[in-house]
């Protein structure tokens, strides 16, 4: 068990469609980050929030949003969903340096019909 | 634009067998490797992180070295077991400190008993 929490585990929506996405992070860490995987991808990098700020931006759309709450978990938004959206969503967590593994949650699998 | 590149893409072992893959990562301004394995409907998981130019690190049957001057890494197991089975994924962090880390599309390992 990473410790990492996401829920929920499956979601299946229409095409123009808003979902959220949830991830508590493991206690006492303070990065979270959003990964993609796509049929044929690897983890592809959406968003870092540390501390409740966002740290880094990497290969999101425009129609997605995220934020880190106080509480430090973080949501994910995704609006005007298309077919090319569906896909496994991971939320992870780390102590924030470069030499901190990653803690990944089980994964949110996105389907949109 | 950071690039990690893993090969090969996949391999088929028999049981028994010791087997090994490469990352390749630049070699300028490295900060850390990482390594990971990701089972089937499960989440990546965490196996090595590596700091130090020539660093070797165990788990078991699984170990991987480093090379930061030439910019490459190799993760071995020995004796593989069906239950190997899995993607394994190096990850590169984009710059030092707290950024968000670029994965390779990784090697899927197939451990036939």
């Amino acid at each position: 068990d990473s410790g990492v929490t996401q829920t929920p585990k499956h979601l299946i929506t229409a095409t123009g469609q808003r979902v959220t996405l949830r991830c508590s992070p493991r206690s006492g860490d303070l990065s979270v980050y959003w990964y993609q995987q796509s049929l044929d991808q690897g983890l592809q990098f959406l968003i870092q929030y540390y501390n409740g700020e966002e740290r880094a931006k990497g290969n999101i759309l425009e129609r997605f949003s995220a934020q880190q709450f106080p509480d430090l978990h973080s949501e994910l938004n995704l609006s005007s969903l298309e077919l090319g959206d569906s896909a496994l969503y991971f939320c992870a967590s780390s102590a924030g340096r470069g030499n901190s593994p990653l803690h990944f949650g089980n994964g949110t699998r996105l389907t949109v019909t | 634009i950071l690039n990690v590149e893993q090969s090969p893409q996949s391999l088929h072992v028999q049981e028994g067998d010791s087997t090994n893959f490469t990352c390749s990562f630049p070699s300028s301004n490295f900060y850390a490797l990482h390594w990971y394995r990701w089972e089937t409907a499960k989440s990546p998981e965490a196996l090595f992180v590596m700091t130090l130019n020539g660093d070797e690190k165990k788990k078991g049957r699984i170990s991987a070295t480093l090379n930061t001057k030439e910019g490459y890494s190799y993760l071995y197991i020995k004796g593989s077991q069906p239950e190997d089975s899995a993607t394994y994924l190096c990850a590169f962090p984009a710059s030092s400190g707290n950024t968000p880390l670029v994965f390779g599309k990784g090697t899927r390992l197939s451990v036939i008993a």
